[in-house]
């Protein structure tokens, strides 16, 4: 079973930009979560989605959104790009909500110039 | 508030055995979380514990005391390979979801 996959890999953009980054999950895994890591603050909760629904929201601006698609694709937007939002995105899918197991994709490492 | 507490660094030689501490408070509790990661790479998942005491993995275990708020991860037989960060991550039983909340994560660094 392939594993979660996310595009692009890398991406440098400039402030004030946008960008959107995509992620694929697990073949049957309907909930995908976002996370910021940082070497400051280590790998930070954005939010989860789970049947085309934000069931939960980490503690960022109003900058940083998602959606997720009828198959369970998952895209996540941040717009007005600040320097301090270099960072790896990483996106995790699990099989359902409440204790199961989540797996990691590599991640999207962003550079703002 | 929600805290998660780990060592920053720690360093062991080849064949030892390593314990990583993590100590955390959460408003609620469903469920505690080791996952690994390399330099550049993803986490890949570890271990978990809901309830209370050891459970054991191959060469990794890992333990949780609810009461305490206190887990650890135990390695053995320490290879090169286990060279890592090693993150611990609680997931809150007050949110919906499945959120985690990690902590810096732990440098494990590996010598012959």
């Amino acid at each position: 079973k392939a594993g979660v996959t996310q595009t692009p890999r890398y991406l440098i953009k400039t402030r004030g930009q946008q960008v959107t980054l995509s992620c694929s999950p697990i073949s049957g895994h309907r909930s995908v979560s976002w996370y910021q890591q940082t070497p400051g603050q280590g790998l930070q909760f954005l939010f989860e989605y789970f049947s085309e629904t934000q069931r939960n929201k980490g503690n960022f601006p109003g900058r940083f959104s998602g959606r997720q698609f009828s198959n369970s694709r998952s895209e996540m937007n941040v717009s007005t790009l600040e320097l301090g939002d270099s960072a790896l995105y990483l996106c995790a899918s699990s099989l359902a909500q409440t204790t199961e197991t989540q797996y990691f994709g590599p991640g999207t490492r962003l550079l703002v110039l | 508030g929600q805290n998660i507490d780990q060592p920053t660094e720690m360093t062991a030689t080849e064949g030892a055995i390593v314990q990583i501490n993590c100590t955390y408070q959460t408003s609620g509790f469903n469920g505690l979380f080791w996952y690994q990661q390399h330099a550049g790479e993803a986490p890949t998942f570890l271990s978990y514990n809901v309830l209370d005491g050891l459970e054991e993995k191959g060469r990794f275990s890992s333990f949780l005391s609810r009461s305490k708020g206190y887990s650890y991860l135990l390695l053995k037989e320490l290879q090169m390979k286990d060279s890592a960060s090693y993150l611990c991550a609680v997931r809150d039983q007050g949110q919906a979801g499945t959120a985690l909340i990690f902590g810096k994560g732990t440098t494990l660094s590996v010598s012959s």
